[in-house]
């Protein structure tokens, strides 16, 4: 399968300060890639799909100016929490689809943010 | 829409015992099915699939059969081992984006 890499692992940061997350997808081009966010002891919760070179399109309810998204190139895709809030503490997921069979997605580790 | 129910959790078990982990789902066409597992601390991982009715996924001794008569796709293993202590999640695949079940904890004692 695919092998994606998310940075950092874990990041702690003051209320109201902004704060990227990378998605890396390292061993083929990714066209696709997917943001989730996971609340402890909950599922995945699909937060947008991004596509390489064009607007992510995001989930209902899911504030497009606060989750800012950007896949300027086919092996990276960020995610940036802006003007962060305790409640925006979560786990953070990429995934990537596609690789050697395209109907499959194949998940970063995670990024662990806390916000203070 | 669609949707996935997993069995709630914790399943907890004795090492060597027979696992099974029930996810139905509900569906307007007939999408790919999934199975994924999360370790303590760590992202998901693609333990198997199945992408049309009859298939059956099979990875590191875990099986699953897609009924489409019964929108099921539960989850098997015959021997569990304390390392497959993880959350399990049961997921289907609709135009590119994975719909997931709530999760299932399994514990594996010694």
């Amino acid at each position: 399968g695919a092998v994606v890499s998310q940075h950092p692992s874990r990041v702690i940061c003051k209320s109201g300060t902004s704060v990227k997350i990378e998605c890396r997808s390292l061993d083929f081009q990714a066209t696709t890639m997917f943001w989730y966010r996971q609340f402890p002891k909950q599922s995945l919760m699909l937060m947008a799909t991004s596509n390489e070179g064009s607007k992510a399109t995001y989930e209902q309810g899911v504030e497009k100016d606060k989750f800012l998204i950007n896949h300027a190139s086919l092996t990276l895709s960020t995610l940036t929490v802006t003007s962060a809030h305790p409640e925006d503490s979560s786990f953070y997921i990429c995934s990537v689809l596609g690789g050697e069979a395209t109907d499959t997605q194949y998940f970063g580790p995670g990024t662990r943010l806390t916000v203070l | 829409g669609n949707s996935v129910t997993q069995m709630e959790g914790p399943v907890t078990l004795s090492e060597e015992a027979f696992l099974t982990i029930n996810c139905t789902y509900t569906a307007t066409g007939y999408p790919s099915l999934f199975w994924y597992v999360q370790y303590p601390g760590e992202g998901l991982q693609l333990l198997l699939k199945a992408t049309k009715a009859d298939d059956k996924g099979s990875n590191k001794g875990f099986e699953a059969t897609y009924r489409k008569e019964t929108t099921s796709f539960h989850l098997e293993k015959g021997s569990v081992q304390v390392s497959d202590s993880a959350v399990y999640f049961c997921a289907l695949r609709e135009v590119g984006k994975l719909i997931f079940g709530q999760g299932t904890t399994l514990q594996v004692k010694p």
